[in-house]
């Protein structure tokens, strides 16, 4: 069974913080890593897409990937309460697996 | 990106009937994906829609249960069937972009009640 694990928070930091927020996946052989940011009642929304081991920056977030330790990871810089959402990791070697989530919440 | 559109966007069904999820994309996609997610769960994928041949399905999930549609590159539908309060649910329509990433992209949802 290819896993995708994520700790399901909550996950509490305050305003302006660094949130850091992890995925390892089980699957040797995935090729694309992804981060889905869902608010409550919203449909998962991509924000972030890692493809090759280390990191990549894209305004507050930034996707790290270490294939060799099967973990993905995003942090998020100077937290805002509209980050306040759950956090979907995917990984995709052909059909893409979603772990649980991990719900985040960033207090003013 | 794609964008993706779904109808309807919520309903509240009774016990024994069906009903039938359209989606929409914007453009042409090769693949597109049915899911459900229950409240505070994630997402569970129901099968594969394929253009031109039967849907994929994932285990668990029978054709019967749920019939799938996918007529053109740009639309599918789901149906579900004989409901029962055990269906209710947030069922969403996701399609893959024409690119090399394999970015998925997401549907607004149907949020399905059956009493």
């Amino acid at each position: 069974q290819k896993e995708v694990e994520q700790n399901s928070g909550p996950l509490s930091v305050p305003e302006g913080a660094i949130a850091s927020l992890n995925c390892t996946y089980s699957d040797r052989v995935s090729q694309s890593f992804f981060w889905y940011r869902q608010y409550s009642g919203k449909s998962p929304e991509l924000i972030m897409s890692i493809y090759s081991n280390g990191d990549k920056e894209d305004g507050r977030f930034t996707a790290q990937l270490n294939k060799a330790s099967q973990y993905v990871s995003l942090l998020i810089r100077d937290s805002q309460p509209s980050d306040s959402a759950t956090y979907l990791c995917a990984v995709s070697e052909g059909d893409m697996r979603f772990g649980a989530g991990t719900r985040l919440t960033v207090k003013p | 990106s794609a964008v993706i559109s779904q109808k309807p966007s919520r309903d509240i069904c009774q016990r024994g009937t069906s009903l039938t999820i359209q989606c929409q994309v914007d453009s042409q996609v090769t693949m597109m994906f049915w899911y459900r997610q229950q409240p505070g769960q994630s997402l569970t994928l129901i099968a594969t829609a394929n253009q031109g041949s039967e849907a994929t399905y994932e285990s668990g999930f029978v054709i019967d249960k749920f019939p799938i549609s996918r007529p053109n590159l740009t639309f599918s539908t789901l149906t579900v069937s004989n409901m029962s309060p055990e269906d209710s649910s947030i069922y969403l329509c996701s399609a893959l972009a024409q690119s090399n990433y394999n970015e998925q992209f997401f549907g607004p949802g149907t949020r399905l009640t059956v009493l």
